[in-house]
């Protein structure tokens, strides 16, 4: 069964710091991976996703993922925190051919004045 | 053009009450599906539709809960005799198509809170 692991329910920068959150995943077969972003009472947007076309995916704010399958994993970074990436982060998996997302419990993240 | 959409926003239910949320996705979306997501989880999968064809429903919690689509667009999620545990936001999200790699579009959800 496909499962997904992030690391740290909460994480801490400060602006203008690198940000790093942590995902690792679970699956039987080539994966489709994603990263969403949820504000608070709003619903969840795509940030970006991998799709085996590239192992570097660059998403949308400034966002990226690599996606390191020795490692099985598919972190995001981004080299400089804005005060508005302050949300929660929720990495997820597709296995190929299948429809449902699994999630990950989610980060939390904090961007520090 | 227009996200999709939820209503109610909030539901407060007495235990043991019926309640129905509505789905309205994104037109000409082909697939639809419904999620559940506790404080302080993500979200998880209940059911998926394409079309009008129900093809997973491997995630509802028990029959109490009930998921429609009967022309292939709007969708109302019925949980029956509601209970405490059924607290929750309850997401919808709709894709294009039909593939594993299609982008899954979210609303803001329902707040479900069972008294």
């Amino acid at each position: 069964a496909q499962s997904v692991t992030q690391l740290g329910s909460h994480v801490s920068v400060s602006e203008g710091a690198l940000v790093l959150l942590r995902c690792n995943y679970s699956s039987s077969v080539p994966p489709y991976l994603f990263w969403y972003v949820q504000y608070p009472n709003q619903g969840l947007q795509l940030l970006l996703k991998y799709t085996s076309a590239a192992t570097l995916v660059k998403g949308i704010n400034g966002f990226e993922a690599e996606f390191k399958k020795s490692e099985t994993s598919f972190h995001l970074t981004k080299p400089s925190a804005h005060m508005s990436d302050a949300a929660e982060y929720f990495c997820a998996v597709s296995e190929g051919g299948g429809n449902k997302l699994v999630f990950g419990a989610g980060t939390i993240l904090r961007v520090k004045s | 053009g227009a996200g999709v959409s939820q209503s109610p926003r909030y539901k407060v239910a007495k235990r043991g009450q019926d309640v129905a949320l509505r789905c309205d996705p994104i037109s000409g979306h082909v697939s639809l599906f419904w999620y559940q997501q506790a404080l302080g989880q993500g979200p998880e999968f209940l059911t998926y539709f394409q079309n009008e064809a129900q093809l997973d429903k491997s995630g509802l919690p028990s029959d109490r809960f009930f998921a429609e689509r009967p022309e292939g667009s709007v969708s109302t999620l019925k949980i029956q005799r509601t209970q405490q545990e059924d607290s929750a936001v309850y997401l919808c999200a709709s894709s294009l198509a039909s593939g594993g790699v299609d982008t899954q579009y979210f609303g803001p959800g329902t707040r479900l809170t069972v008294l």
